[in-house]
């Protein structure tokens, strides 16, 4: 299984401003998913990471309010901007394994007061 | 579009007891994969089984195993010999093989193991 790290673990955000989560994986995975986890919900795709390539969104996610970045293989960030009290949730990253499943990263808890 | 119903919001179980987690899905496609994901207070969603539509055998690992009923796209969880720290939400998924690795959650069951 692969060994994903994020950061932010944690932040408390002001209403109006923008937060970069980070997303480390410890070997090269070909895709990066972020998913979106808001209080006592499920888990829901934001958007698919390549690198190389724009990332591509879920319906109900846009690029400007959610911009992406994948320089290389093992890295990713997810951007949250001009953050509102509805933005307030879990983020996670998480990559394919060979088998077909996703392993997530511990998640950033983000609240937006 | 696919979707996953965990018909069961909350549960409650003494330590050594067994139980079940009911896990139905809707969709078209006949070959898929589905999991069970584990997300204890710490937030870090765990694996804890995985099944592909194709196998008849229903999956197992250890105290955990899948009673898995495609006709009736039913995916139960049972874990055997519950422990305290199974304590966590649960959470059927489902990803289609073909196209995006696009997992589609359930809407968790929140299982407590009481001493």
């Amino acid at each position: 299984s692969a060994v994903i790290s994020q950061k932010p673990s944690r932040d408390i955000c002001q209403r109006g401003t923008s937060l970069t989560i980070q997303c480390q994986v410890d070997s090269q995975v070909t895709m990066m998913f972020w998913y979106r986890q808001q209080p006592g919900q499920s888990l829901t795709l934001i958007a698919t990471a390549n690198q190389g390539s724009e990332a591509t969104y879920e319906s109900g996610f846009v690029i400007d309010k959610f911009p992406i970045s994948r320089p290389n293989l093992t890295f990713s960030t997810l951007t949250v901007s001009n953050m509102s009290p509805e933005d307030s949730s879990i983020y996670l990253c998480s990559v394919e394994g060979r088998a077909g499943e996703l392993f997530f990263g511990e998640g950033s808890r983000l609240t937006v007061l | 579009a696919q979707t996953v119903t965990q018909s069961q919001p909350e549960m409650s179980v003494q330590e050594a007891e067994t139980v079940t987690l009911s896990c139905t899905y809707d969709t078209s496609e006949n070959n898929y994969y589905l999991f069970w994901y584990k997300q204890p207070p710490s937030r870090q969603m765990i694996l804890v089984i995985r099944q592909e539509a194709y196998k008849q055998q229903n999956a197992t690992e250890n105290r955990f195993s899948v009673n898995f009923q495609k006709a009736a796209k039913s995916f139960s969880l049972k874990i055997s010999d519950s422990q305290l720290g199974d304590t966590a939400m649960y959470f059927c998924a489902f990803m289609t093989i073909q196209g995006a690795q696009k997992l589609v959650f359930g809407q968790g069951t929140r299982l407590t193991i009481n001493p």
